[in-house]
């Protein structure tokens, strides 16, 4: 079954204080894994798509890897507006559904 | 461009209830999906539509149901409301079914 863990939980970082995010997966071929940021009360809002082991893409001051079994997303010098809850889903070939993580919160102090 | 809009943006029932909620897709998206999420948790994945057929289901009971129109908009309908059915109910659409999704900014749901 497809599953996708998330670590941690949560973070606590000093402005500035770069950190990356975890992202392990289980998939049955993949076709997609995507990473959304979440607001309070608010819709996902779309980051990235990654396809296949080896690729990386780049916006602003998030960096998304991806492996065979896990993906990161490296925050480089975080700024308090950086602060929400990170969501890593995928896509496997076998069907439609797309599974979520249950996020990480990350929270950036000045 | 408009992103994806749902309405209402919050609804409050009681118990044994029915509702519906309604989705429009950015301009020029066919897929429609529909997502559940409870405080602290991921979205979980609930319906796919893809031009007006259904493509996917997931582990919810038959009190769910949704349904796409020829515009591409959707409902989600659920019946006799249970209190666990509080809730985010997202909606998000993509191109096919296989391409990114973009979420709107759901419609939070309270059931007494």
């Amino acid at each position: 079954e497809d599953q996708v863990t998330q670590s941690p939980e949560a973070l606590r970082l000093q402005e500035g204080e770069s950190s990356s995010l975890n992202c392990s997966y289980t998939v049955s071929g993949l076709r997609g894994l995507f990473w959304y940021r979440q607001d309070p009360g608010k819709g996902p809002e779309f980051l990235f798509t990654l396809y296949s082991a080896g690729e990386e893409k780049e916006k602003e001051r998030l960096k998304a890897t991806l492996t065979k079994k896990e993906s990161f997303l490296h925050i480089t010098a975080p700024k308090p507006e950086d602060s929400a809850t990170y969501l890593c889903a995928v896509q496997g070939t076998g069907g439609f559904k797309t599974i979520f993580g249950a996020g990480t919160r990350l929270f950036v102090k000045a | 461009d408009a992103g994806v809009t749902q309405s209402p943006t919050h609804l409050i029932k009681t118990r044994g209830q029915h509702v519906t909620l309604r989705c429009s897709p950015i301009s020029g998206h066919k897929s429609v999906s529909w997502y559940q999420q409870v405080l602290g948790q991921g979205p979980q994945f609930i319906f796919q539509y893809y031009e007006k057929e259904e493509r996917g289901r997931g582990n919810f009971p038959d009190r769910f149901s949704a349904r796409q129109f020829p515009n591409y908009s959707s409902e989600l309908n659920v019946n006799a409301l249970l209190l666990g059915d509080s809730a985010l109910y997202l909606c998000a659409s993509s191109l096919n079914v296989q391409e990114t999704q973009y979420f709107g900014p759901g419609t939070r749901l309270l059931v007494l």
